[in-house]
This record gives structure tokens, sequence and C-alpha cells, in this order.
């Protein structure tokens, strides 16, 4: 089936620094892929939808100057947390869509980030 | 309004028993399409099964089976003979708008399964 990996796995930062976030489909093209949140014991939030060659499509109430998102090549979408605070330690995963078709969606393993 | 009900938080089932998890889902769309994932405690979401609207027939993948019942708005994942690793949280979800990729995620049930 279809890959998807995510970079990194884990990061821990700091109040107020900015941490990037990359989703990579390994094996296929993805013309759309997905970011989404998910709080401990949750449920997976829609975040954005991220467009190759576009700009990204925000869910309502998610801050777009604040959850950059970067879609430069049809394998390769990132999030970019800026000016991170404590409220936004959360699990985020990322998904994609076959380009030439198909109904599933294939998820990276997901990043836990921590805000100290 | 919650697009996707599963009422269920937690359930336990007994090793090799067949246990059914609960999915309720609300759209005005006549073409929409139904997803189960798992997500075992590692995080990664795991693709089960999937059901379109205008599908005749309920969707099996080996052990999973959907039962799909149209005119109740319901999407129950049936597992046959649980295994201990199929112990994980299950996430139902529904793309409205068939030509939309956007997914809409219920609460989740937590399946314990015990020897």
């Amino acid at each position: 089936g279809a890959v998807v990996s995510q970079h990194p796995s884990w990061v821990i930062c700091k109040s107020g620094t900015s941490v990037k976030i990359e989703c990579r489909s390994l094996d296929f093209q993805a013309t759309t892929m997905f970011w989404y949140r998910q709080f401990p014991k949750q449920s997976l939030m829609l975040m954005a939808t991220s467009n190759e060659g576009s700009k990204a499509t925000y869910e309502q109430g998610v801050e777009k100057d604040k959850f950059l998102i970067n879609h430069a090549s049809l394998t390769l979408s990132t999030l970019t947390v800026t000016s991170a605070h404590p409220e936004d330690s959360s699990f985020y995963i990322c998904s994609a869509r076959v380009t030439s078709g198909g109904y599933e969606q294939y998820f990276g393993p997901g990043t836990r980030l921590t805000v100290t | 309004a919650q697009k996707i009900t599963q009422t269920q938080p937690g359930m336990f089932v007994q090793e090799k028993e067949a246990v059914t998890l609960d999915c309720t889902y609300d759209t005005s769309d006549q073409s929409y399409g139904l997803f189960w994932y798992k997500q075992p405690s590692s995080g990664e979401m795991i693709f089960l099964i999937y059901q379109g609207s205008y599908d005749e027939q309920n969707a099996t993948e080996g052990r999973y089976s959907l039962n799909f019942q149209k005119a109740r708005k319901s999407a129950n994942l049936v597992i046959s003979a649980s295994q201990l690793g199929d112990s994980a949280m299950y996430f139902c979800a529904m793309r409205e708008h068939y030509n939309t990729d956007k997914l809409i995620f219920g609460t989740g049930t937590r399946l314990q399964v015990f020897p």
C-alpha cells in the first residue's frame, strides 16, 4: 500500500519558537494532503487541506498565520507552527490521497509536539 | 450538528468473539463515503474498510465487515474472531460530497480484547 511518512515523529520546543513538520508521500504522488490535529483521547480534527502549487484551505477557527502550510511538490507538504505556545501541544497527523484516483486516504504516523 | 456519532466510548470483547462498533451519521447528500480506521497506541491511522453510499453490498475486508443500513444512517463495524492485536481506538469517518476528500471523524471507540 501507499506510504506516508512524517518527520519528526516527536518534537519538543520552547514557547515562542517555530517548528516545522514534514509530510511525505513515499511511493505515490499526492496533489492534495490534509493536516489533522488530535488532542489526547479525542478525535481527529481537520485543520487544513494542502494543495500542491496553491494556497492551503483552512478550516473554520484555524489560524492560517499560526499554522503555515506549504505544499511545494507532489510528494511533500509542510506544516509550520509559528510562535508556538503550550496550548499548541498536540498530535499532528497528515494524510494524502493518491492523485490518480481511489477513495482511500493514507495517513502518516503522526508527530507529537510538546511546547514547554 | 454532529455529523458522525460513535456512542460507545469503550468496548470489551473476549478473544475469538465477534464485536460490533456502532456508528451513525448525518448528511443530506446522496453521495458520500464511510470509512473505518484503527488507531493503535502508537498513533498511526490504519484504514480498515470503506463503504460508498451507492454500494449495494455491505463492504467486507477479511475479518472486518461493515453493516451498512442506509435508511437508518448507520455504518457499524463488525470485527469477527477478535484478536488481542485488535485492541485499539476505532474511528468512523465520513466523506461528504463524493468528489471531495475531507473526512469528518467520530469521537472513537476504544476496544479492549481480553484473553
